[in-house]
Formats: structure tokens, C-alpha cells, sequence
């Protein structure tokens, strides 16, 4: 049964950057890969970007920009997801999932000087 | 503006069916497993639909999905109050290769 368990909530300042946890268990971790999604206040689901656990090679959402980095450590099982130069309306609901099915609980990020 | 197109909205009286439709196009809904969720802001989504019509175990047969060329439907029949959420659907564009989701729909049962 697929697990899937992030960190906790951050509260950041403006321009600062902010890694969000995954860890996965209860399954092949090189079997599925893993999208990060994301959902700001009042607005609807937005795919960030997805990463291939095997190789590790990743592709975010060119709405980004080149701000988001999604790494794995194999060691520990672990997915994560960076976003830095934060703005206000980085302020979301981040989630990973595997293959878009299993959830993990989400983390909230609120920016904010 | 997303991507896949959904109604913002859509209504019926308890008992009653409804449906939601996910319209896109070749490079995603036409070419790749369409996903259906609900969700509750604030809580985690909860994948009704995968694969484009099957149900994960737990969900009942109330919901149904079916796709067709470059459309999606999602169904739900006996509508009760809890059914209120909103409704995502989504799915792989193979040529942006990147993850699309619809806008959401938001259901009331009246």
C-alpha cells in the first residue's frame, strides 16, 4: 500500500526558499513516478512538475521558471520538492503524488513578510 | 486558464444524476488515462476515477466515468448532500509533457 508522508508546515518571508519533504514507503520506490501539485487559496489543483525516481531526471511547469527543483534520495526513499524566490502567491497546499493516485497529506506554505 | 475544460459549476436535487464533462484535446484526454477526483479545499483529493473509468475499492457505484476521442464524463447518480465538493479531473499532455488538471467544478446538490 502505497504511503506517501510530507513535512510540516513552513511559513517563509518574500525571496526566501522552501524544500518540501515525501517520503514514501510500502511500495517499489523506482516504480511510479512522482508529481507535485499544488493548490493556492480559492484556486484549483496546478501541476508543479514530475520526477522519475529511477533516474532522477525531472520536469517542471514552465510557469516556474526554473524556480522549482524536484530531487530523490534513494537511501532514504525520500521525494522533494524546492521553490525558492518565494512571492505571496507561492502561499498553497503542496502535494506529491504517485502517478497522480496516491496523495500524500500536503504541506502548507504561507509566504508572507 | 487550464488546460482541460470543465464547467464551473453544475447542480441537481438529491437523488438526482449528474454529470461533469473534462473536454481537452489529442495530446492529453485523446491520448492518455483521464483521472476524476473530489475535493474539499484544505483536504487531500480523492481519487473517484482512474484510468478513465475505473474505481479505486471504497468508491461506490454511484460514480461512473467514460471517455471518448478527446472527452471525458464523469457520472454521478443518487446524489446525496456529502457528494457537495469540487470535482477535478486530469491527465498527461504527451506534447507539452507536462500534467494538466481541469479548472474544477463545483457541485451543490440542492
Amino acid at each position: 500500500q502505497v504511503h506517501l508522508v510530507q513535512s510540516g508546515a513552513e511559513v517563509k518571508e518574500p525571496g526566501a526558499s522552501v524544500k518540501v519533504s515525501c517520503k514514501a514507503s510500502g511500495y517499489s520506490f523506482t516504480s511510479n513516478y512522482v508529481h507535485w501539485v499544488r493548490q493556492a487559496p480559492g484556486q484549483g489543483l496546478e501541476w508543479m512538475g514530475i520526477i522519475n525516481p529511477s533516474g532522477g531526471t525531472a520536469t517542471d511547469a514552465r510557469k516556474f521558471q526554473g524556480r522549482v527543483t524536484l530531487t530523490r534520495d534513494t537511501s532514504t526513499t525520500t521525494f522533494y520538492m524546492e521553490l525558492t524566490s518565494l512571492r505571496s502567491e507561492d502561499s498553497a497546499l503542496y502535494y506529491c503524488t504517485t502517478d497522480l493516485v496516491n496523495w500524500g497529506q500536503g504541506t502548507m506554505v504561507t509566504v508572507s513578510s | 486558464q487550464s488546460v482541460l475544460t470543465q464547467p464551473p459549476s453544475v447542480s441537481a436535487a438529491p437523488g438526482q444524476k449528474v454529470t461533469i464533462s473534462c473536454s481537452g484535446s489529442s495530446s492529453n484526454v485523446g491520448s492518455n488515462f483521464v483521472t476524476w477526483y473530489q475535493h474539499l479545499p484544505g483536504t487531500v483529493p480523492k481519487l473517484l476515477i482512474y484510468e478513465n473509468n475505473k474505481r479505486p475499492s471504497g468508491i461506490p457505484d454511484r460514480f461512473s466515468a467514460s471517455k471518448s476521442a478527446t472527452s471525458a464524463t464523469l457520472a454521478i447518480t443518487g446524489l446525496q448532500t456529502g457528494d457537495e465538493a469540487d470535482y477535478y479531473c486530469g491527465t498527461w499532455d504527451s506534447s507539452l509533457n507536462v500534467g494538466v488538471f481541469g479548472g474544477g467544478t463545483k457541485l451543490t446538490v440542492l
